[in-house]
């Protein structure tokens, strides 16, 4: 049962130009989100998150989005750079449940 | 500045064979967790922990246990290796359960053959 979906297994975009990663969650009962970013042979690491209260939150490039009605949530990246190129997971948590997307991978292109 | 740190980097075992996972984190952490992310997948969690002596399963907890005997060390144990726990492990850690944001090592690539 996947409870965090990223439908969109990779996506390339120019640098310059925005980045739209997208995840969908199932649980209402979720209700604190969170997305990493991640290199290879490296660990993820927390890039931005959100509580339920919120509907945006933003930190320098990049802002997360949340829609609570169609249980939706997406991170835009703004401008993309190449150092951006990485896997980005979304997760969502409730009390003591947390739980991941299986990432999108993004290529930002010079 | 170490943060959380999993030894070995790499591993090949044999079936049936047993081994070790280390995690230590040097934050003063009180909760641990260990996952695993199969290729195309999130991550998933086995096992995770609230505090020294105090440990409980997450969504895949079979073939796996941990032990929690100070802050700092949290070890996952494969008893029996099996080929569907070939996989990339990561250990993590954070302040509190949920509403944190989680401190992750750098994963342990293990393969059963």
């Amino acid at each position: 049962d996947q409870q965090v979906k990223q439908n969109s297994p990779s996506l390339s975009v120019q640098e310059g130009r925005i980045s739209i990663l997208n995840c969908d969650y199932t649980n209402s009962m979720f209700d604190y989100f969170l997305w990493y970013k991640k290199y290879p042979a490296e660990g993820p690491t927390f890039l931005i998150s959100i509580s339920s209260i919120k509907d945006k939150n933003e930190d320098g490039r990049f802002t997360v989005f949340l829609n609570k009605s169609a249980k939706h949530l997406s991170l835009h990246i703004v401008p993309s750079q190449p150092g951006d190129s990485a896997v980005y997971f979304c997760a969502a948590s409730a009390d003591n449940d947390m739980r991941f997307g299986a990432g999108t991978r993004l290529t930002v292109k010079p | 500045n170490a943060g959380v740190t999993q030894t070995p980097k790499f591993r090949i075992l044999k079936i049936g064979q047993s081994m070790t996972l280390q995690c230590t984190q040097d934050m003063n952490h009180n909760y641990m967790y260990w996952y695993r992310q199969d290729p195309g997948m999130g991550l998933k969690l086995i096992y995770y922990s609230v505090g020294a002596g105090i440990t409980d399963k997450g969504e895949v907890p079979n073939g796996y246990n941990v032990s929690r005997s100070t802050t700092e060390d949290f070890p996952l144990r494969l008893e029996l290796a099996a080929p569907s726990q070939t996989s990339v492990y990561f250990c993590a850690s954070s302040y509190s359960l949920g509403y944190q944001p989680q401190h992750f090592g750098d994963g342990t690539r293990l393969s059963i053959l």
